[in-house]
């Protein structure tokens, strides 16, 4: 299957500092990226859709100040929590939208776990 | 978007055939039903997708009656790895948007 990549696996940082976060599509081309976040014992919620090559569209209640999206190439988008704090701690997944042979669907990364002091 | 209903638990034994049931009353006519598998602290895990009748792959199948109002993931003869939470997902996955939405989630346990 295709394979979504996911860096740092996971980070602690102090309050305040910024974290990026990075995703790529391994083996093939996404020109839609989406980034969730999951709390513990909770389902994914969407945080915001990212385009190649244009500005995310976020879900309302995401600030898209706090959260930037970059999706600057097929096969990379990053998103940094800027000035995080402690209730930004959560688990960063983000999902690729391609297709693979001729299956056509959103393929996962591994996520990242943020923990914020 | 159109909102899935599964159930939040299921236990089953090794070696037993599960079957998930989801129902997803205000599917649209191009939204595909994908499922996906979570263990903890890991990203989710495409299982198999589907839009019509029945669609199966090394791993499970995908029964999705004629209404599409509902689908259900069949697991045969489970094993404690298996252990998981499940996802029905239901979406436009050719469309520019292509969100997907995510339920609760089945949480699936197997026992010995």
């Amino acid at each position: 299957g295709a394979v979504v990549s996911q860096h740092p696996s996971r980070v602690i940082c102090k309050s305040g500092t910024s974290v990026k976060i990075e995703c790529r599509s391994l083996d093939f081309q996404a020109t839609t990226m989406f980034w969730y976040r999951q709390f513990p014992k909770q389902s994914l919620m969407l945080m915001a859709t990212s385009n190649e090559g244009s500005k995310a569209t976020y879900e309302q209640g995401v600030e898209k100040d706090k959260f930037l999206i970059n999706h600057a190439s097929l096969t990379l988008s990053t998103l940094t929590v800027t000035s995080a704090h402690p209730e930004d701690s959560s688990f960063y997944i983000c999902s690729a939208a391609g297709k693979v042979g001729n299956q056509e669907t959103q393929y996962f990364g591994p996520g990242t776990r943020l923990l914020v002091l | 978007l159109a909102k899935t209903t599964q159930p939040i638990s299921m236990d089953s034994y090794e070696g037993q055939e599960v079957n998930i049931t989801c129902s997803h009353n205000n599917i649209a006519t191009n939204d595909y039903i994908t499922w996906y598998q979570q263990f903890p602290s890991q990203g989710p895990r495409f299982i198999i997708q589907g839009y019509k009748t029945k669609v199966t792959n090394e791993v499970a199948s995908l029964f999705i009656p004629a209404d599409r109002k509902s689908s259900t993931l069949s697991l045969p003869r489970v094993s404690l790895s298996d252990t998981a939470v499940y996802y029905c997902l239901v979406g436009d996955m050719t469309g520019s948007a292509r969100q997907l939405t995510f339920g609760s989630g089945t949480q699936l346990t197997v026992l010995p």
